[in-house]
């Protein structure tokens, strides 16, 4: 089992639609999550960071975590083609390092 | 241009040779990260430092691999004896004493 999973997608959605994208964590002792979005052949960017169960919105998107079942998600409201890209759900352990583990990424794509 | 910069954008060599990569962070993070990213996955943690000392470095760096970052600033990543399966983007990210890791455009390599 990989320590962060993501659907691979592609998951398409409408232009204006809700986009969902999830995420699945093994290690109970993450601490910090994090949303990237990765265009192709571009390095990732950062959206959004989540350190506590609820909910934390940031524009049209939304992060969600539920730490007792080990999952975030992030919604993408109004979606745009622009918005196409692969998101990218990593996870911070608690350690020296403070290095991030990554899930394989969900590609996105919005159609107009 | 404050971000993260990385050099050479992209390298092709023939498999044997040794390459290296420069990364240059944001000037107040003190903290730098090395990833490895291949297609259609997420990226892989390869090594940390924060000041001048490599803190971790991870299980998958082969013997072949050598970070250095002399003088707490700017960090090189040496592949030598290049295999074909060390074609990937190598990514460089910073930090400062907060949680978020900005990424470099990376490095793509070509092992032929």
């Amino acid at each position: 089992q990989k320590e962060v999973e993501q659907n691979s997608g592609p998951l398409s959605v409408p232009e204006g639609a809700i986009a969902s994208l999830n995420c699945t964590y093994s290690d109970r002792g993450s601490q910090s999550f994090f949303w990237y979005r990765q265009y192709s052949g571009k390095s990732p960017e950062l959206i959004m960071s989540i350190y506590s169960n609820g909910d934390k919105e940031d524009g049209r998107f939304t992060a969600q975590l539920n730490k007792a079942s080990q999952y975030v998600s992030l919604l993408i409201r109004d979606s745009q083609p622009s918005d196409s890209a692969t998101y990218l759900c990593a996870v911070r352990k608690y350690n020296a390092g403070n290095m991030l583990t990554f899930g394989g990424g969900t590609r996105l794509m919005v159609k107009p | 241009d404050t971000g993260v910069s990385q050099d050479p954008r992209h390298k092709i060599t023939k498999r044997g040779q040794n390459v290296t990569f420069r990364c240059d962070p944001i000037s107040e993070h003190n903290r730098l990260y090395w990833y490895r990213q291949t297609l259609g996955q997420g990226p892989e943690f390869l090594t940390y430092f924060q000041n001048e000392a490599q803190l971790e470095k991870s299980r998958l760096l082969s013997d072949r691999f050598s970070a250095e970052r002399p003088k707490g600033s700017f960090s090189t990543l040496e592949i030598q004896r290049t295999e074909q399966g060390d074609s990937a983007m190598y990514l460089c990210a910073s930090r400062p004493e907060g949680e978020t890791q900005y990424f470099g455009p990376g490095t793509r390599l070509l092992v032929l």
